[in-house]
């Protein structure tokens, strides 16, 4: 049972690199989200998706894009990266009604120089 | 808008020792309020959530919704316990957002 996959584990970007940070969930959950984890700040949310095709922004979307082609996947792009997204990213999962039980990934971390 | 508050960055206490980890909210409704839980290289998972007024690991929580509160507490603390604990807070019914607080590291010390 592999849950919630995310990939990379660890990043280094330089400023202004693209990349795209993959999640994916084998357990049918129609609710996936990003959060990001900065000390200090906790985890704020920054994209989320209620099922393929539907997403929305979170608290901090700036910076960052998504979209959901199908249930499993819900990748992260970082279409321009600055070194305040240096951070740690976690995806997360929930059957839906609602994103109350969230599985989560074990994050990647990113560090952009 | 909704907002979690988690005051304390860190709180040490000793084996044996009663435990609170404050969490306030702000929300005009009534809010569902879960604790969330990460040990050290684990990943973060769900402890509670008030709804089911359950109690895991030997935590409970209260919601009062006259102080807008919902503080995690345990009696006795033991070693295990020491982990990053995590408020938040969705609205009710089927809305997409669960905001967390800032975080609380429980430090459990033998």
């Amino acid at each position: 049972n592999a849950g919630v996959t995310q990939t990379p584990k660890f990043q280094v970007l330089k400023t202004g690199q693209s990349m795209t940070l993959q999640c994916a969930q084998d357990m049918n959950h129609e609710y996936m989200s990003w959060y990001r984890q900065d000390p200090g700040m906790g985890l704020r949310l920054i994209h989320y998706s209620v099922g393929a095709g539907i997403t929305d922004q979170g608290e901090v979307p700036n910076g960052y894009n998504v979209s959901r082609s199908t249930t499993e996947d819900f990748p992260l792009r970082l279409l321009s990266a600055a070194p305040s997204q240096t951070s740690v990213y976690f995806c997360a999962s929930s059957s839906w009604a609602g994103p109350k039980k969230l599985f989560f990934g074990s994050g990647t971390q990113l560090s952009v120089l | 808008a909704q907002r979690v508050t988690q005051p304390e960055k860190l709180l040490s206490v000793f084996k044996g020792a009663p435990v609170e980890l404050k969490c306030n909210y702000s929300y005009s409704g009534s809010p569902e309020l879960f604790w969330y839980v990460q040990y050290s290289r684990q990943r973060l998972q769900l402890l509670l959530r008030h709804i089911s007024r359950e109690s895991i690991k030997g935590f409970t929580a209260d919601l009062n919704k006259g102080e807008t509160s919902f503080h995690l507490k345990k009696p006795f603390a033991q070693e295990e316990d020491s982990a990053m604990y995590y408020c938040a807070l969705k609205r009710p019914g089927n809305t997409g957002k669960l905001i967390f607080g800032q975080g609380t590291t429980l430090q459990v010390k033998p």
